[in-house]
């Protein structure tokens, strides 16, 4: 049973491009979570969906960021025209449907570098 | 005020020692709280729930004061391999997404 899978592992983008990182949840696992981690902090939450829906916003940056899990495919984290505090450790985690059962298992994650 | 803190440390203690680790919380309506453990930058790993009654996993013992909003980490005899930083985790009620505390860490000595 393979764990959560982040792909790129390592991203690197000039100021101005755009950023896709993609996550396949764990078999099973229908809720998938994405965190940012800075350099020396802690991890950040951004967004929570289900399949085909946002439940949970409330950590995303209002502009650039958007994301998207749908019906067929890996989730997918998008960040428009980048600049260099967006430069951190993306990490996403996936968790079983069922209600109370709030533990994640995340992926490697991705480390984003904007030039 | 944050919603998860906890002392960054580090904590520095030598092969055996017992080391103990503090996180408080804002939110009394969080329901869930666990211990996470990270290395060096890799992605988080659970370590363990905690529950009101306290739970203990081999040399881990974690403790919840729900009064005091208050959540403890117990690590005895400790090993080279438990550096990391441990994380304090909650969520609030009617929210899965889990709150991370910016972390506690740990440099175990020989």
């Amino acid at each position: 049973n393979a764990g959560v899978m982040q792909n790129p592992r390592h991203l690197v983008r000039r100021r101005g491009q755009e950023a896709r990182l993609r996550c396949s949840p764990m078999k099973g696992h229908s809720h998938v979570y994405w965190y940012r981690q800075l350099p020396e902090e802690g991890l950040k939450f951004m967004v929570y969906l289900q399949k085909e829906n946002i439940i949970d916003e409330s950590g995303m940056p209002k502009e650039r960021f958007s994301a998207e899990f749908p019906k067929e495919g890996p989730s997918i984290l998008r960040i428009q025209q980048v600049v260099r505090g967006d430069s951190a450790a993306y990490f996403c985690a996936s968790s079983p449907p069922s209600q109370g059962n709030e533990k994640l298992f995340f992926g490697s994650g991705t480390q984003l570098s904007v030039l | 005020r944050k919603e998860v803190e906890q002392d960054p440390g580090p904590f520095n203690v030598p092969e055996g020692a017992t080391v103990a680790f503090n996180c408080t919380y804002s939110n009394s309506a969080s329901q869930s709280f666990f211990w996470y453990r990270q290395d060096c930058r890799k992605e988080p790993k659970l370590l363990m729930s905690v529950y009101s009654s306290g739970n203990e996993d081999g040399r881990f013992t974690a403790q919840l004061n729900r009064a005091s909003q208050y959540i403890s980490l117990l690590i005895r005899d400790s090993k080279l391999s438990d550096s990391a930083t441990y994380l304090c985790v909650v969520n609030k009620e009617g929210r899965r997404a889990l709150t991370f505390g910016s972390g506690t860490r740990l440099q175990v000595q020989p």
